[in-house]
C-alpha cells in the first residue's frame, strides 16, 4: 500500500537559498494539493493541480513560490530566496474527484530556514 | 471571520472513556463536506471521518463518530473508548461547494491537542 510520499522530510537551508521539494501522489490520484503548516496552526491552502494543471494558488504563494506537476504524477514545489518566515511544514495531498473527495496527506517536509 | 473553529486547545481523557472535540463552521453555501483528521507527533495528517452537508445521518467510523448539528454549524467528533494511541492533535477541516465542481480545497481549524491518560 503505497500512501503520498515527500522527500526530503526535514532540509535546514541558510536565507536566501533555494529549496525544492518534491511529493509522490497516491498513483490513481488526479487531483494535488499543497498545504503549509506553522506551528500552532492548522494546515493553510497553497496550491492545487489537476492532473498537470494548476487551477489555483493562494494569495499566500508568493511569487518566490513556484510549484509544478509536469506530468500529472508527481509534483515539485520550489521556493527561492527563502526567508526565516518560510520555516514550516509543507504538506502534500492527493484525491480523486468523487463525492468526499478525500485528500490524503503525506508526511510532510519541514523546512527551517537559519 | 473563521471559518472552522475548534475552541479547546487541549483535552484530556482517561483510557477507555469517550471524550468530545468541538467544531464549529461558518458557510453560506448549501453544499459543503467537514472532515476530520489526526495529527501524531511525527506529522502525518490522517484522516478519520467525513460529514456531507446533505448526510440525513451523522457519520460513524468505528470508534469516531460525528456529531453533525446542521442548524447550529457544530460538527463535533465524538472518540469512544479512547487508547493510548488516540493522543494527537485532531483537526477539523471543511470543503465548501460541491466536490465535483471547482471547490475542493480544505480549510482546517487550529486543532486540539488531545492528551489519554492511563
Amino acid at each position: 500500500d503505497t500512501g503520498v510520499s515527500q522527500d526530503p522530510r526535514h532540509k535546514i537551508t541558510k536565507r536566501g537559498q533555494n529549496v525544492t521539494f518534491r511529493c509522490d501522489p497516491i498513483s490513481e490520484h488526479n487531483r494535488l494539493y499543497w498545504y503549509r503548516q506553522t506551528l500552532g496552526q492548522g494546515p493553510e491552502f497553497l496550491t492545487y493541480f489537476q492532473n498537470e494543471a494548476q487551477l489555483e494558488k493562494s494569495r499566500l504563494l508568493s511569487d518566490r513560490f513556484s510549484a509544478e506537476r509536469p506530468k500529472g504524477s508527481f509534483s515539485t514545489l520550489e521556493i527561492q530566496r527563502t526567508e526565516q518566515g518560510d520555516s514550516a511544514m509543507y504538506l502534500c495531498a492527493s484525491s480523486l474527484m468523487g463525492q468526499k473527495n478525500e485528500q490524503f496527506f503525506g508526511p510532510g517536509t519541514r523546512l527551517t530556514v537559519l | 471571520a473563521q471559518k472552522i473553529t475548534q475552541t479547546q486547545p487541549g483535552m484530556f481523557v482517561q483510557e477507555k472513556e469517550a471524550v468530545t472535540l468541538d467544531c464549529t463552521y461558518d458557510t453560506s453555501d448549501p453544499s459543503y463536506g467537514l472532515f476530520w483528521y489526526k495529527q501524531p507527533s511525527s506529522g502525518e495528517m490522517i484522516f478519520l471521518i467525513y460529514q456531507g452537508s446533505y448526510d440525513q445521518q451523522n457519520a460513524t467510523e468505528g470508534r469516531y463518530s460525528l456529531n453533525f448539528q446542521k442548524a447550529r454549524k457544530s460538527a463535533n467528533l465524538v472518540i469512544s473508548a479512547s487508547q493510548l494511541g488516540d493522543s494527537a492533535m485532531y483537526f477539523c477541516a471543511m470543503r465548501e461547494g460541491r466536490s465535483g465542481g471547482s471547490n475542493y480545497k480544505l480549510t482546517f481549524g487550529k486543532g486540539t491537542l488531545l492528551t489519554v491518560n492511563p
